[in-house]
């Protein structure tokens, strides 16, 4: 089992709609977990950096952590065209020495006007 | 601006034909790192620094090497390319938590190389 799983897609969604994004991780010394957006051609951005389990809004994009079910999910409220990217999901552990990201394989999103 | 310049974007050599990609970041921060991405493979890591001659393996190293002279640069070199590493590759730095900052919650990844080894 791959320690980060994430649906390669793509998902197409109409402009407008609720987009959900979803990794599960196997590992569960994960402790960080990140989204990062990338557009074709370029590199990847941080979208969300949350720590542990709950819940992280920014503007229409939220972030989930579930650490019982190893399960995160990005949000993507009122969808737009530019949304339309590769999302990929990344992980770390805490303590000394963790400074290796583990990324999922990315979800490729297109958001239909 | 804060940014992350990689050089050259794109890159097509021959097997064997030794060649550095270079990378450099203008925001001061002690972690840098280069991954490659490969379709259906994801985003691996390469190699990483936490700071000047400070280096560490990291998924896929092999035919890879790192240097870490300067706090702002870390250029990746092909001592000998082959084929597999046709790929597209990515560096990337971050402020650690001795800059009062969780890793990672600060990463900013270069444009890419695109390289081709025929």
């Amino acid at each position: 089992q791959k320690e980060v799983e994430q649906d390669p897609g793509p998902l197409s969604v109409p402009e407008g709609a609720i987009v959900s994004l979803n990794c599960t991780y196997s590992n569960s010394a994960f402790q960080y977990f990140m989204w990062y957006r990338q557009y074709s051609r370029k590199g990847p951005e941080l979208l969300m950096y949350t720590y542990s389990s709950g819940n992280k809004e920014d503007g229409r994009f939220t972030a989930q952590v579930d650490k019982s079910s190893k399960y995160i999910s990005l949000f993507i409220r009122d969808s737009q065209p530019s949304d339309s990217a590769t999302y990929l999901c990344a992980m770390r552990h805490s303590g000394a020495g963790s400074y290796q990201l583990t990324f999922g394989k990315g979800t490729k999103l297109s958001v239909i006007p | 601006e804060a940014q992350v310049t990689q050089n050259p974007r794109y890159l097509i050599t021959v097997t064997g034909k030794k060649l550095t990609v270079t990378c450099s970041q203008n925001m001061n921060h002690e972690y840098m790192s280069w991954y490659r991405q490969d379709p259906g493979l994801g985003l691996r890591q390469i190699y990483y620094s936490m700071n000047v001659e400070v280096t560490d393996k990291g998924d896929v190293p092999e035919g890879y090497k790192v240097s870490r002279k300067e706090k702002r640069n870390f250029p990746l070199i092909l001592e000998s390319p082959s084929p597999n590493q046709t790929s597209l590759y990515f560096c990337a730095s971050s402020l650690t938590r001795t800059s009062g900052r969780a890793f990672g919650e600060t990463q900013y990844f270069g444009p890419g190389t695109r390289l081709l080894v025929l």
